[in-house]
This record gives structure tokens, C-alpha cells and sequence, in this order.
């Protein structure tokens, strides 16, 4: 069964701290994409990646870093320096091509302790 | 600012009745639109799309409208039912590598 797999569900993280959260794919995606999403907000993008090995930030990356070191893998780093990094995040991927919908994940709800 | 706007951030609909949600973009070289659906605490679900040398695209109980000159397009649910109670958000590929760019949602209530 084809899917985005994020992991955690739920996330507790105290101040100071850096955390890791998972995003995989097994669709054979070749871009993927990482959202926040705040109360009564839309979703604004913090990194995507197009290829492996290759990404780019969003509107809103300052505090956060990602990797891309395998196709099905786009973990996303939330550092100390995110001054308010409690929110809902959301992976996405999309196959190539024009006008392809991206698909999502079931999210990770950060919080701080 | 926001470039894809949704100004009505709730909308109540009787069971059976059709339910018109709205969207707003300000950037006229948008040529894809997208709606999702989205529960609590769950990703996003693709709905259905149009590009915009379209007006109109139809899937079931579900359509959505493209005005270019208004810059404005709707989502249609025809009939209602109470499991479409979610927040819809409208989205458009407006990023150079090709990037979502999203409203900030309405929720739907659908009542029975």
C-alpha cells in the first residue's frame, strides 16, 4: 500500500532542544515538501526538495533544516532556533510532471514542554 | 500578503443542500488549483483540481469552478452530506518549482 509514513504522531520537545521528525515515502515520489500549519492558518511551506541530495527552503525556514540523502527520506530538523516551533507539520510528495497533486502524510503535532 | 485567499473561514449547510465554498488568488500567472480536505489531526486530502484552461472540472458530488477574469474559484458539493464536514483549503501552484501556495481554509459543517 503506496503512502506517506510521518512519525511521530505526537512530539514533546523541551526548550534548547533539537528534533528529528520522520518522512517516508514509498510512491517513488521524486520531490518532497515539508508545511507548518498554525491555528486558523494555511499551509506555509518550510523546505522541499525536487531531487536527492538537492533542497531548497520555503517561505518560513529559518530554524529548521532537512536532509535528502535517499529518495523516500525527507526528515525534517527542528533546532533550538525555531522561537516557536509548537505546530502541526505536514510532509508532501508529488511525482514529476505538470499539474501532479502533492500528497500527504498524517502529520506530527510538535509541542514544548 | 496572501497571494490565495479564503475569506470565509467557517460555513454551515443543511444535509442534502449544496455547499459553495470560495477562493480568492491574486496572481494571475497561478495555472493550476487544487482543493483539499483535511480532518483533525490528519494530512491534507487531494479533492480535485483544474487547470486554467478549464472553467470547470466535475468529479462526482464534487466541482469546482474557474472564473480567470475574477480570479476566483469555487468548490461545489452537491449533495451535502455530514461526513464532508472537514476544513477545505484551496491551493494554488504558483511556486517556481512548483510550489503550493495555500488559502487558509474554511471549515464545513455539514448538519444533519
Amino acid at each position: 500500500d503506496g503512502g506517506i509514513t510521518q512519525s511521530p504522531k505526537y512530539l514533546f520537545r523541551k526548550e534548547g532542544q533539537n528534533v528529528t521528525l520522520s518522512c517516508e515515502q514509498n510512491l517513488n515520489h521524486d520531490a518532497m515538501y515539508w508545511y507548518r500549519q498554525d491555528p486558523g492558518q494555511g499551509l506555509r511551506l518550510i523546505y522541499y526538495s525536487q531531487i536527492v541530495n538537492d533542497f531548497q527552503k520555503g517561505d518560513i525556514a529559518e530554524g529548521y533544516s532537512v536532509s535528502r540523502e535517499k529518495k523516500e527520506s525527507f526528515p525534517l530538523t527542528v533546532t533550538s532556533a525555531q522561537k516557536n516551533p509548537t505546530a502541526f507539520y505536514l510532509c508532501a510528495s508529488t511525482a514529476q510532471g505538470a499539474w501532479q497533486p502533492q500528497h500527504f502524510g498524517d502529520g506530527t503535532r510538535l509541542s514544548i514542554l | 500578503d496572501q497571494q490565495v485567499k479564503q475569506n470565509s473561514p467557517s460555513l454551515s449547510v443543511q444535509e442534502g443542500r449544496i455547499s459553495i465554498l470560495n477562493c480568492d488568488y491574486t496572481n494571475s500567472m497561478f495555472d493550476y488549483f487544487l482543493w483539499y480536505k483535511k480532518y483533525p489531526a490528519e494530512g491534507p486530502t487531494f479533492l480535485i483540481s483544474i487547470s486554467s484552461i478549464k472553467d470547470k472540472n466535475e468529479d462526482g458530488r464534487f466541482t469546482v469552478f474557474l472564473n480567470k477574469s475574477a480570479k476566483h474559484l469555487s468548490l461545489h458539493i452537491v449533495p451535502s452530506q455530514p461526513g464532508d464536514s472537514a476544513v477545505y483549503f484551496c491551493a494554488a501552484l504558483g511556486g517556481s518549482q512548483g510550489n503550493l501556495i495555500f488559502g487558509k481554509g474554511t471549515k464545513l459543517s455539514v448538519k444533519p
